[in-house]
Parts: C-alpha cells; sequence; structure tokens
C-alpha cells in the first residue's frame, strides 16, 4: 500500500538549536518528496522538495535528505526560530500521476 | 504576491445539505486539487484536475463529490449530500508546473 508517516509526533527545541524532523515512507513509486509547513488556521506552505534521483538538497536555513535505502526522508532546520513553530508534513507526489501523498506531520514547538 | 483565495472560511450546514465550496486559484496556473483535513489528523488528497477535467481521485472522491471550474478563475468543490462525516477543513490548491503546491487558507466546514 502507499502510506507516508512520521517517526515522532512532537519535537521541542531550544531557540538557536538545528531542529530534524524524520520521516518515512513505504511507497517508492514517487518522483518528489517535499516538506510543507502548516502554522495554526492556515494551509500548508511549501519549504523545499527533492527529486527521487537526489540524496540531499539545500534552501535557506532547510536541508533536506532522502534515504532511498531505507525509505527515510529528513528536513533539518537550522538555528531553529520562534517563527519556526509549526506542524511539519513531509509528503511524496506519485511519478506519473497527480496525487500527493501526505503524512501524519510533526508539531514542531521552539523554546524561547 | 499571488495567492491562492478561498470562500467561505467557514460554512456550517446541515445533514443531507448541499454545500459549493469556492476557490480562485493563482491564475497562470494548470494544475487544481482539493484536499480535506479533519481536525489533529494529516492532509488528505481528494481530487487533481488539470486541462478541464479530473486528472485523479482518491477513494474518498466518491458519487457525493463533484468539482467544476466553470470559468477561467474559479474552481469549486460540490458535496451533494453532506454527512456528519464531512466536517473537516477543506483547502484549495493549485500549481503551475513542478511539486510545488500553493494551498488557500481553508474552508472550515461544520456539518450538524
Amino acid at each position: 500500500g502507499e502510506s507516508v508517516g512520521l517517526h515522532l509526533p512532537t519535537l521541542s527545541v531550544q531557540e538557536g538549536d538545528n531542529s530534524i524532523i524524520n520521516c518515512a515512507y513505504s511507497n517508492s513509486a514517487s518522483d518528489y518528496f517535499i516538506w510543507y509547513k502548516q502554522e495554526s488556521g492556515k494551509g500548508p506552505q511549501f519549504i523545499i522538495d527533492i527529486r527521487s534521483n537526489m540524496d540531499k538538497r539545500q534552501g535557506q536555513r532547510v536541508t533536506v535528505l532522502l534515504n532511498k535505502t531505507v525509505k527515510h526522508l529528513s528536513l533539518q532546520i537550522a538555528a531553529t526560530q520562534p517563527g519556526d513553530s509549526a506542524v511539519y508534513f513531509c509528503a511524496e507526489k506519485v511519478t506519473g500521476g497527480f496525487k500527493t501523498i501526505f503524512g501524519a506531520g510533526t508539531r514542531l514547538f521552539v523554546k524561547a | 504576491e499571488p495567492e491562492v483565495t478561498q470562500t467561505p472560511s467557514h460554512q456550517v450546514t446541515q445533514m443531507g445539505q448541499e454545500v459549493i465550496l469556492r476557490c480562485v486559484p493563482i491564475s497562470n496556473h494548470l494544475y487544481f486539487y482539493w484536499y480535506r483535513q479533519i481536525l489533529g489528523q494529516k492532509v488528505e488528497f481528494l481530487v487533481s484536475f488539470y486541462n478541464n477535467e479530473i486528472s485523479e481521485k482518491s477513494e474518498i472522491f466518491d458519487d457525493q463529490f463533484s468539482v467544476e471550474r466553470p470559468d477561467g478563475s474559479n474552481f469549486t468543490l460540490k458535496i451533494r449530500s453532506t454527512k456528519l462525516e464531512d466536517s473537516a477543513m477543506y483547502f484549495c490548491a493549485s500549481r503551475r508546473s513542478g511539486p510545488e503546491q500553493y494551498f488557500g487558507p481553508g474552508t472550515r466546514l461544520t456539518v450538524t
């Protein structure tokens, strides 16, 4: 079956520390893996994506790592700020299709 | 910056009634989506729409659901006969190409 899931439902970090949010997926037939951020009362907001033929991609303060051997995806946020507090979803776009499958979400708390 | 808009922000309806949720995607986007999110749960794909037709739909998107793009700007989701379990946040999203989807702020549907 197809599923995208997260290891931890909540993560609490100190402001300024780095955050790592993990995600496991089981569907290998995906061409993109994507991270979205959802703040309270808002729709998901795109953070970064990675093609399935890559293993690392960096953005502004964020890095996504893809390990296809163990079907694991992670999002690293450098120097976490209070504004990073949100729920983070990993998602995958199915190859050759239009469907995007979301994982269960991890809530990130940033302590000042 | 262009954004996806949705109306209404909150819709309350009685079980068995029809509802229409409205979205205005970003103007030069080509792919349109509806998702739902039951409170505290993950975002679930409902349907994708491309080239004036449904390109993919999930098992949730049964005969009670329909989508339309009646003109060049609006994209609607109709639920013909609402059930209590249809209560959720409904998000519209659009994209031009690539995996990045832009989500609207959502419509909270409450079925009583």
